[in-house]
């Protein structure tokens, strides 16, 4: 079964924090991943996309990085600010018959204090 | 350059009800995903649209439906409401197999849905 963990579930650091967030998945043979942030009750903003061919992905403070082989991804956010708080949802196209939609992880709820 | 945008916001109905939700996709996107999102998950793909044609299928019982029309706008329709489908409902549209390969899915707003 391709399943996507996300680890922790909740986050909570001081403002100016450089900090990780983790995504594993089942099943190496993925077509593209992406990071996604979602504010309570939204929808879910594009950060970054990561192609399978691709080791990493940067974005102003954010840089994913993408080991298939171990099947995990981590999110890097430098400099964390209170505007960062938010759910980081990790969505993955695995390859074969499921290339059209994403499977996602259950999220990291980040809190940054100021 | 609009991007997907999904109406109405909120909704509320009751159980045996049935409910339309709507969904326009970015200029220049052809295929249109909805998902479904319960409250503290990620969310769960019911299926997607390409061509005016249910393409692929997640999980879901056959009480959800779709249409796509020829403006590359898409429908979910949900009969027989139970509870357990209150949620909220994301379309995502993306390019399909004529477009870039990266297949790169953009989200709308989503709609609440709450069935009492």
């Amino acid at each position: 079964k391709q399943e996507v963990t996300q680890i922790p579930a909740a986050l909570s650091v001081p403002e100016g924090e450089n900090l990780v967030l983790n995504c594993s998945f089942t099943d190496s043979a993925i077509y593209n991943l992406q990071w996604f942030r979602q504010d309570p009750g939204k929808g879910l903003t594009s950060l970054l996309l990561i192609q399978s061919s691709q080791r990493e992905q940067t974005s102003g403070r954010l840089n994913a990085s993408l080991d298939k082989s171990s099947g995990r991804s981590t999110l890097y956010i430098a400099a964390s600010q209170p505007g960062d708080s938010a759910t980081y949802l990790c969505a993955v196209h695995f390859g074969g018959g499921s290339q059209g939609n994403l499977i996602f992880g259950k999220g990291t709820k980040l809190s940054v204090k100021p | 350059d609009a991007g997907v945008t999904q109406s109405p916001t909120h909704l509320i109905k009751t159980r045996g009800q049935q409910v339309t939700l709507r969904c326009s996709p970015k200029s220049g996107h052809d295929t249109v995903s909805w998902y479904q999102q319960a409250l503290g998950q990620g969310p769960q793909f019911i299926f997607q649209y390409y061509e005016e044609e249910e393409r692929q299928r997640g999980n879901f019982p056959d009480r959800f439906s779709g249409h796509q029309f020829p403006n590359y706008s898409s429908e979910l329709n949900v009969n027989a409401l139970l509870l357990g489908d209150s949620a909220l409902y994301l379309c995502a549209s993306s390019w399909g197999p004529s477009g870039p390969p990266y297949n790169e899915q953009f989200f709308g707003p989503g709609t609440r849905l709450t069935v009492l």
